[in-house]
């Protein structure tokens, strides 16, 4: 059964960091892309980053480029997401998903505030 | 970016009766691999996002078959032959033939 865990999400202020992990398991992790994708309340869903399997290529959303850097660790079976330079309106719920979106995770919650 | 517009916004149905919702998207999503990578998830309440159907029609495994997709281009409907309570949450398309990826703004199926 595959299955997705986030966690490191939590309350922080503006202009901080924060580092979500996604650790993987009932599939094989390194053979496929991974992506970040966040729901701020009650709103809809933003794809923000994808990573190839081996890590060669990766992609951010607009919003989040520059501030953000997806990474893996396929000896951990384990995703990241970095997050620098936090603003109010990165405040969202954080899924990762094994491509194609075909399984996501139960989030991880992020909230930016003073 | 590619937008996602999806009709209608909601809709309240009585167990039985038929669903149908519909996608557009600003541009092609016929891919140069000769794909269309247009798909729908959906999400219950309070629940994280799941699968139901990927490249415009093709359902997955555990995806019922009251539940059908079609379209091309640019056009794409999702339909419910019969809703069950079990269908409740906003269906959500999603397109990945173009980066970023971009998802429409939901459906929210409610049950009378």
């Amino acid at each position: 059964e595959v299955q997705l865990v986030e966690s490191g999400g939590g309350l922080v202020k503006p202009g901080s960091s924060l580092k979500l992990s996604c650790v993987a398991s009932g599939f094989t992790f390194s053979s496929y892309g991974m992506h970040w994708i966040r729901q701020a309340p009650k709103k809809g869903l933003e794809w923000i980053a994808l990573i190839y399997y081996d890590s060669s290529n990766k992609y951010y959303a607009d919003s989040v480029k520059g501030r953000f850097t997806i990474s893996r660790d396929n000896s951990k079976n384990t995703l990241y997401l970095e997050m620098n330079s936090l603003r109010s309106e990165d405040t969202a719920m954080y899924y990762c998903a094994k491509s194609p979106l075909a399984y996501w995770g139960q989030g991880t919650l992020v909230t930016v505030s003073s | 970016d590619v937008v996602m517009t999806q009709t209608p916004v909601s809709l309240s149905l009585a167990i039985g009766q038929p669903a149908s919702i519909s996608c557009k998207s600003s541009q092609s999503l016929l891919g140069t691999s000769g794909k269309t990578f247009l798909n729908w998830i959906l999400q219950r309440p309070g629940q994280s996002p799941k699968r139901l159907i990927y490249q415009v029609s093709k359902l997955y495994s555990e995806v019922p078959d009251r539940f059908s997709g079609s379209g091309s281009e640019t056009e794409f409907t999702l339909k419910i032959s019969r809703v069950e309570a079990e269908d409740l949450g906003v269906y959500y398309c999603w397109q990945g033939t173009h980066f970023p990826l971009t998802f429409g703004s939901g459906t929210k199926l409610e049950i009378k």
